[in-house]
């Protein structure tokens, strides 16, 4: 499969807790992209990463959010503390970057959230 | 957050029935995506749109990118069941952010 790979694909905590997800892009994509989506709403960007380093972030992204791809490869989106609001289905994208075309762009199936 | 304006929410038709639906947005995008997504799953991508006016078909599915690049159509022909879904129009921002709609749910009766 080449497809994007997440990590879980449904994850249940009590407020409070800490939560990691993982997305595992496709291995050529040197583009990667988190977005959270709730339920009856189309996706909202989070942020994105080219190779290692994180290029921009949403002002959805609070303080208890943190996102890392260390190696250029795969990606950690953590969220500390969670709370009720934390709920949604979290996707992760990767794409290509060539010449400031986007082509190629696809998401994986995502890492449904639940805090209880 | 920002999001474009897409109508209608809903649509139950019967099968075989062609289904049209549209994107607005008050600023200008360079490129406009529709993607399909499927309950518990991530989107997946139906047809790109890279220039104003441009036309573009996939099998059953035609969209249009609007000429003042503030809109976009997608059109489905002689629907069938498994065209049950939500789609969602995106447009693509600098750095490859994309701003989707609020999506349009897809029913369709045997």
């Amino acid at each position: 499969d080449t497809g994007v790979s997440q990590d879980p694909r449904h994850k249940i905590t009590k407020r409070g807790q800490n939560v990691t997800f993982r997305c595992d892009p496709i291995s050529e994509h040197n583009r990667l992209y988190w977005y959270r989506q709730t339920l009856g709403q189309g996706p909202e960007f989070l942020t994105y990463f080219q190779n290692e380093a994180q290029l921009e972030k949403s002002r959805l992204l609070s303080d208890r959010f943190s996102a890392e791809r260390p190696k250029g490869s795969f990606s950690t989106l953590e969220i500390q503390r969670t709370e009720q609001g934390d709920s949604a289905m979290y996707l992760c994208a990767s794409s290509p970057w060539t010449g400031g075309l986007n082509y190629g762009y696809t998401f994986g199936s995502g890492t449904r959230l639940t805090v209880v | 957050g920002q999001q474009l304006n897409q109508s209608p929410q809903s649509m139950f038709i019967q099968e075989g029935e062609d289904v049209s639906m549209n994107c607005t947005s008050s600023s200008i995008f360079n490129t406009w995506l529709w993607y399909k997504q499927d309950p518990g799953e991530g989107p997946v991508l139906l047809i790109a749109l890279y220039k104003a006016g441009e036309l573009t078909s996939n099998g059953r599915l035609t969209a249009q990118f609007g000429i003042t690049r503030k809109d976009s159509f997608l059109n489905i022909s002689a629907s069938i069941p498994s065209d049950v879904g939500i789609y969602f129009c995106a447009g693509l921002r600098s750095g490859g952010k994309l701003i989707f709609g609020q999506g349009t749910e897809l029913s369709v009766k045997p």
